[in-house]
């Protein structure tokens, strides 16, 4: 596609229950990132793929928080028994390569979470 | 691991006027460092990078230097609008294999 894109745009959730959040990476980008922003904050580091293995998991808050990738495309970030204090933007990102490599990272424009 | 700071966390200018926002960076082998600019309710939007083999890079409005000796790197805008105003976000990222590292940004807020 032209961007990364992400869904749902916003999502308002009961505390407890499970939530899952899309992303779609622009076409051939083999790294994708996740991370968190809360309101007025900066961006928190959750996790990053390179193809479909994630070498580091280390942002990810609890292990209520999981992510996956298939098919070098698509990823999915759940939370499970969500809380009042996940409620933050969940933002999605893509480079050709990891950005040590010095590859432009290009984001979504994130899911609004809100846990009530 | 990385650790990004950043200065000042809000800046005020008037139209015209010049911006400066600072960051600094922990881990030596850092060697790439964006700037994006986040709108209200938008993603971050990249502006301008710098990778660690060049000291300045300049895209019209907008410059970036980089001091790799006193791990630190700044944005420069000049004759600034009212449609600059939005949060500004620094990060760094070092060997291959690591994800960006975001400063906790600035608010810009430029009045005319």
């Amino acid at each position: 596609g032209a961007g990364v894109s992400q869904s749902p745009s916003n999502k308002v959730t009961e505390k407890g229950k499970d939530v899952e959040l899309r992303c779609d990476p622009i076409s051939g980008h083999t790294a994708l990132y996740w991370y968190r922003q809360r309101l007025g904050q900066g961006l928190e580091f959750l996790i990053y793929f390179q193809g479909n293995s994630a070498p580091d998991k280390s942002g990810l808050p609890s292990d209520r928080f999981s992510a996956e990738r298939t098919g070098e495309s698509v990823s999915t970030l759940t939370i499970q028994r969500t809380q009042q204090e996940d409620s933050a933007v969940y933002l999605c990102a893509s480079s050709r390569d990891t950005g040590g490599s010095g590859h432009t990272i290009y984001f979504g424009e994130g899911s609004w979470l809100t846990v009530v | 691991g990385e650790n990004v700071e950043q200065h000042p966390s809000t800046l005020s200018v008037q139209e015209g006027d010049s911006a400066v926002i600072k960051c600094t960076y922990s881990d030596s082998a850092s060697n790439y460092f964006p700037w994006y600019k986040q709108e209200l309710g938008k993603g971050p939007q990249l502006i301008i990078d710098i990778r660690s083999n060049v000291g300045e890079k300049k895209d019209q409005r907008i410059a970036v230097t980089l001091n790799k000796t006193a791990k630190h790197f700044s944005l420069h805008i000049t004759e600034t609008q009212p449609e600059d105003s939005a949060v500004y976000f620094c990060a760094a990222s070092g060997q291959a294999g690591t994800a960006l590292i975001f400063g906790k940004g600035t608010t810009l807020s430029v009045s005319s």
